[in-house]
């Protein structure tokens, strides 16, 4: 069965450094990669995902994400913080090939906090 | 374009009372989702509709969870009688094309549950 883990469920940064949220997957073959964002009471806002090619995808917001599969993972990136990427980030796996349902499986969630 | 709009936002019951959720995906999506997201953890599909058809409920807790999506549209998903631990929030996703997971599922507000 697919997993996801997200490495630490609470990251906090400076404004202006360097953002880095991270995400190892199980599964027996590459899945689609996703990462989504959480505002407080809102929906789920896709970020960035990767299905095939590049394995380096570049998202909305100055967000990019590199899929390693010798790595199984999916970490999130951005180089520069902002106040307003204050949020909840979920990454997600969905199955890929013959077991494509388009059901995504989601990890814990990251709180990142952004400081002045 | 109008995104997912879900009803209630909040809502707040007493133990064994029941309670409606109502779903209006993204004119066109063919496939719509429900997802439970309990607090502090990522959202878990409870059952994912293609058209009318409800082809994954494999997650839904059948005892006291029923969800309908009559023409294949709009959707309701109802719990009667809801238990304390049902207090979550209650996520519908809409996504353009059927059994091709790599397409973006775009997500509603939710509605809040809390059961006293």
């Amino acid at each position: 069965a697919q997993s996801v883990t997200q490495l630490g469920s609470h990251v906090s940064v400076s404004e202006g450094a360097l953002v880095l949220l991270r995400c190892n997957y199980s599964s027996s073959v590459p899945p689609y990669l996703f990462w989504y964002v959480q505002y407080p009471n809102q929906g789920l806002q896709l970020l960035l995902k990767y299905t095939t090619g590049a394995t380096l995808v570049k998202g909305i917001n100055g967000f990019e994400a590199e899929f390693k599969k010798s790595e199984t993972s999916f970490h999130l990136t951005k180089p520069s913080a902002h106040m307003s990427d204050a949020a909840e980030y979920f990454c997600a796996v969905s199955p890929s090939g013959a077991g494509n349902t388009g059901k995504l499986i989601f990890g814990q969630g990251t709180t990142l906090q952004v400081k002045p | 374009e109008a995104g997912v709009v879900q009803s209630p936002r909040y809502k707040i019951i007493e133990k064994k009372q029941p309670v409606a959720f109502w779903c209006n995906p993204i004119s066109g999506h063919n496939t719509l989702y429900w997802y439970r997201q309990n607090l502090g953890q990522g959202p878990e599909l409870l059952i994912r509709y293609e058209n009318e058809e409800a082809v994954d409920d494999s997650q839904l807790p059948k005892d006291r969870f029923s969800a309908e999506r009559l023409k294949g549209v709009d959707s309701t998903l109802k719990i009667q009688p809801a238990e304390l631990g049902d207090s979550a929030v209650y996520l519908c996703a809409s996504s353009a094309a059927g059994l091709s997971g790599n397409n973006e599922q775009f997500f509603g507000p939710g509605t809040r549950l809390t059961v006293l």
